[in-house]
């Protein structure tokens, strides 16, 4: 069973303070995603990676960037978190150059007050 | 890149009614269309696929079917139950990356008892 796990269900943080959203995938899969979630606006695409020191933007990088220093490990880190980026976030995985299923983590709702 | 568009935003159904939600795609090259099931408070997961070699898929009471000619598929749930009630999300696959998801925006099925 594909787990994707993610440091942190609930965090609350304060404007301008630096903040790491970790995700761990147990399947050896290549490539690793982040997501931002928000009502009436689907996922977005955050970052991506389909490499260790690999990354890729997606449609709405600004203000975050990302690590891969493991295959298994890809997080995400807001510089200095704003109140526009209190969201949920979610990371996916999956196997091979694709098209294939995505699995995703169950989520970090980030509130930046 | 990849636009997807999805319809309706909210549907409500009787218990045991039939469901239909439908999404377009801006690129002809997408050749991948999953359909993803939130339940509240958990995370999205697939629920069906289809490629774009293939017209419709069914998997017992789900059904999708791919018009790429008119760029549009659709989601199909056919004797519906309270526990389908969720949020659903179509994507297809981004121009020039195989690996890539594009979502659309959702749509948050209740199914009435």
């Amino acid at each position: 069973d594909v787990k994707v796990t993610q440091s942190s269900r609930y965090l609350v943080k304060r404007t301008g303070e630096k903040v790491f959203l970790e995700c761990v995938q147990d399947m050896d899969h290549e490539n690793m995603f982040w997501y931002r979630q928000d009502p009436g606006l689907g996922l977005r695409l955050i970052y991506f990676s389909y490499d260790v020191k690999m990354k890729e933007k997606g449609d709405i990088p600004e203000g975050y960037s990302v690590s891969r220093e493991k295959k298994e490990r890809f997080s995400l880190i807001l510089e200095s978190a704003s109140t526009n980026q209190t969201s949920m976030y979610l990371c996916a995985s999956s196997s091979g150059q694709g098209p294939y299923e995505q699995y995703f983590g169950p989520g970090t709702r980030l509130t930046v007050t | 890149g990849e636009n997807v568009e999805q319809h309706p935003s909210t549907l409500s159904v009787q218990e045991g009614d039939s469901a239909v939600i439908k999404c377009t795609y801006s690129d002809s090259a997408s050749n991948y269309f999953p359909w993803y099931k939130q339940e509240l408070g958990k995370r999205p997961q697939l629920i069906i696929d289809i490629r774009s070699n293939v017209g419709e898929k069914k998997d017992q009471r789900i059904a999708v079917t791919l018009n790429k000619t008119a760029k549009h598929f659709s989601l199909h749930i056919t004797e519906t139950q309270p526990e389908d009630s969720a949020v659903y999300f179509c994507a297809a696959t981004t121009s020039g990356s195989a690996r890539q998801l594009t979502f659309g925006s959702g749509t948050q099925l209740t199914v009435l008892p």
